[in-house]
């Protein structure tokens, strides 16, 4: 089974508009963190935002937001106000563990964002 | 100064060849990884080291050895280069600890195997 879940392969936003991506989980472990990333079409990986599973708050960077629902294993990612910039792949990883190792990322597939003027 | 540095940005090679791929971080951080990215842009976890000691080894062909001099360098090095080995290789690097374990990547390096 898969760990991590994408399920919007791609998606056309109006600019300026709010979008939201689509990111379930699946772990046995009570202990783990959830990361976003963006992969521009120059192909470098970007860190976003950051989620463990113990926060009690959503986490927020800027126009990033993480809609963490733990009952449901979902964590997606909320940028408001798109701008053209945005356009990129957007991955969802987890980090099972509390960290303290040096625990791989598991990835999703990606999904590739497009905003349009 | 770039955190996380890869050398070559792009590999072309021929089929047999033996090829490495050098990573460095100056974030002080002392753990640090290698994922393939393949030509579906799916990422998988290779290989981790944290101070210098191997910690993860996927199931990856023994024809990949990464090599780690010191905390700082993570060095990949893959002999008998085949085909399927065509794909973008990304080092990343993070601090152990919970919280504070984000992984920040390198710019990739596209191997193209001929």
């Amino acid at each position: 089974a898969q760990k991590i879940t994408q399920t919007q392969p791609g998606m056309f936003v109006q600019e300026k508009e709010a979008v939201t991506l689509d990111c379930t989980y699946d772990t046995s472990d009570p202990s783990y963190g959830l990361f976003w990333y963006k992969q521009p079409s120059s192909g470098e990986m970007i860190f976003l935002i950051y989620q463990g599973s113990y926060d009690q708050q959503n986490a927020t960077e800027g126009r990033y937001s993480l809609n963490f629902q733990k009952a449901r294993k979902s964590a997606n990612l909320v940028i408001s106000a798109s701008q053209l910039g945005d356009s990129a792949m957007y991955f969802c990883a987890m980090r099972e563990g509390s960290g303290g190792g040096a625990d791989g990322l598991t990835f999703g597939k990606g999904t590739h964002l497009i905003i349009q003027p | 100064d770039t955190a996380v540095s890869q050398t070559p940005k792009y590999l072309v090679t021929q089929m047999g060849n033996d090829k490495s791929i050098k990573c460095e971080q100056n974030l002080g951080h002392d753990t640090m990884y290698w994922y393939k990215q393949d030509s579906k842009k799916f990422l998988k976890i290779m290989f981790s080291y944290n101070n210098k000691e191997l910690i993860i080894n996927e199931t990856v062909p023994n024809r990949f050895s990464p090599k780690s001099p010191d905390k700082a360098h993570l060095n990949l090095h893959i002999n008998s280069l085949e085909l399927g080995d065509s794909a973008v290789y990304f080092c990343a690097s993070s601090q152990a600890g919970p919280r504070v374990d984000i992984q920040y990547f390198g710019a990739g390096t596209r191997l193209s195997v001929l």
